[in-house]
């Protein structure tokens, strides 16, 4: 079975801070893709990166970066110098390579940002 | 261009009613898939349709279900309302039913049972 989990339900930083969000999931699947998705209060999910299972490069883009280990199951999401606006809620997700429109989400993470 | 719309935006219903809720996807897009994020969870996918057909299901009762349009847009169907189903129900299109295509969320309907 899939399953997506993020152990932090809620963190708070200081604005400039640098934060990391944790996720880890379990499959048995050779080929899969993992997600992250912002949920602000609007409550649109809002795409923020895709990657596939055979591609462990880590990813930059901005203040945003990725980790994906498969050695230890995970693929965390680090913002660096936060920002008010990052404040919201964050989904990790897992498809199956052969059902790639059927995302499990984790519980999320709730981020704050304060000023 | 548009987003993904959904209507109404928000909903309250009596346990027993029934509910249907409207997706339009983004234009050109033919892959349409519902989800249920109860407060404090994370989304669960309910359905897929693609080119008008159920491609895909989650695990929700028969109580649940829906339907595609010839413009691809979409409806969610619910029938003898709990309170359990008490959800922001999101709306998300894709350009195919799956490959590297990414799936866009709609803001969502938020219903409330009571």
């Amino acid at each position: 079975a899939q399953k997506v989990t993020q152990a932090q339900t809620e963190i708070s930083v200081v604005e400039k801070e640098d934060v990391t969000l944790d996720c880890v999931y379990e499959t048995r699947d050779t080929t899969y893709y993992l997600f992250w998705y912002k949920q602000p209060p609007s409550g649109e999910l809002v795409f923020l990166i895709r990657r596939n299972s055979f591609d462990e490069q880590n990813e930059i883009s901005g203040r945003y970066s990725w980790n994906f280990q498969k050695s230890t199951s995970s693929f965390n999401f680090t913002i660096t110098a936060s920002q008010v606006v990052d404040s919201a809620v964050y989904f990790c997700a897992l498809s199956r390579g052969d059902s790639s429109y059927k995302l499990i989400f984790g519980s999320g993470t709730r981020l704050l940002v304060r000023p | 261009d548009a987003g993904v719309t959904q209507s109404p935006t928000h909903l309250i219903k009596t346990r027993g009613q029934h509910v249907t809720l409207r997706c339009s996807p983004i234009s050109g897009h033919k892959s349409v898939s519902w989800y249920q994020q109860v407060l404090g969870q994370g989304p669960q996918f309910i359905f897929q349709y693609y080119e008008k057909e159920e491609r895909g299901r989650g695990n929700f009762p028969d109580r649940f279900s829906a339907r595609q349009f010839p413009n691809y847009s979409s409806e969610l169907n619910v029938n003898a309302l709990l309170l359990g189903d008490s959800a922001l129900y999101l709306c998300a299109s894709s350009l195919a039913r799956q490959g590297l295509y990414e799936q866009y969320f709609g803001p969502g309907t938020r219903l409330t049972v009571t």
